[in-house]
């Protein structure tokens, strides 16, 4: 039973540009949330994808977006990208939103 | 309002003893308040949760606490073991509103042999 997959693993890009992040959910689950954790700190909510549409959004700026695919997986896309992004770039998948959620293991984005 | 404050930011306890991580929250609208332990390297990892219509939920070493008048709660782990050293996060969120998780800032624990 395969648990929540990213890729990549890890990234760098430079400031200005721009990223894709990609997400697929523990089998089973159709609901997907995005967090970024920086270094030494707690993750913080950036949204919430389910039934393809976003359904909770934190307080990340618009460069910050999101995708839902029919097969529930998601992609993070960041765009404008500034040194303050970096940080590691948690997928969390649920059964429903109000059910406990389960995370991968990141995406480490670096900007140089 | 959204904050949650988790203490303390480090904490080194001997093998078999009892580790202690406190948390507060502001917001009277979280209803669910799960803990993860993440290891380096590794995403955080659910580990027990609980919802505000008990005061204790105990799962093997690992049992929370629920003070709702005081907006407080707290993890304990028993006999800890040097295996269980990681950095804990508390967490809160609304059950109605998707579970938007509010994280803790995390506690760094070290269990010495």
């Amino acid at each position: 039973d395969a648990g929540v997959t990213q890729s990549p693993t890890h990234l760098i890009k430079t400031r200005g540009q721009q990223v894709t992040l990609r997400c697929s959910p523990k089998s089973g689950h159709d609901t997907v949330s995005w967090y970024q954790q920086a270094l030494g700190q707690g993750p913080q909510f950036i949204f919430q994808y389910y039934e393809e549409e976003e359904r909770q959004r934190g307080n990340f700026p618009d460069r910050f977006s999101g995708h839902q695919f029919p097969n529930y997986s998601s992609e993070l896309n960041v765009n404008a990208l500034l040194l303050g992004d970096s940080a590691l770039y948690l997928c969390a998948s649920s059964l429903k939103a109000n059910q406990p959620q389960h995370f991968g293991d990141g995406t480490r984005l670096s900007i140089l | 309002q959204q904050q949650v404050k988790q203490s303390p930011q480090s904490l080194i306890v001997q093998k078999g003893g009892i580790s202690i991580i406190n948390c507060a929250y502001e917001n009277t609208a979280f209803d669910y308040f799960p803990w993860y332990q993440q290891f380096p390297g590794k995403g955080p990892a659910l580990l027990i949760a609980i919802r505000p219509d008990v005061s204790e939920k105990k799962e093997g070493r690992f049992t929370i606490s629920f003070n709702k008048s005081a907006k407080q709660f707290s993890l304990h782990i028993m006999d800890s073991q040097p295996g269980d050293s990681a950095t804990y996060f508390c967490a809160a969120g609304v059950n109605n509103a998707g579970n938007m998780l509010t994280f803790g800032g995390g506690t760094r624990l070290m269990v010495k042999p």
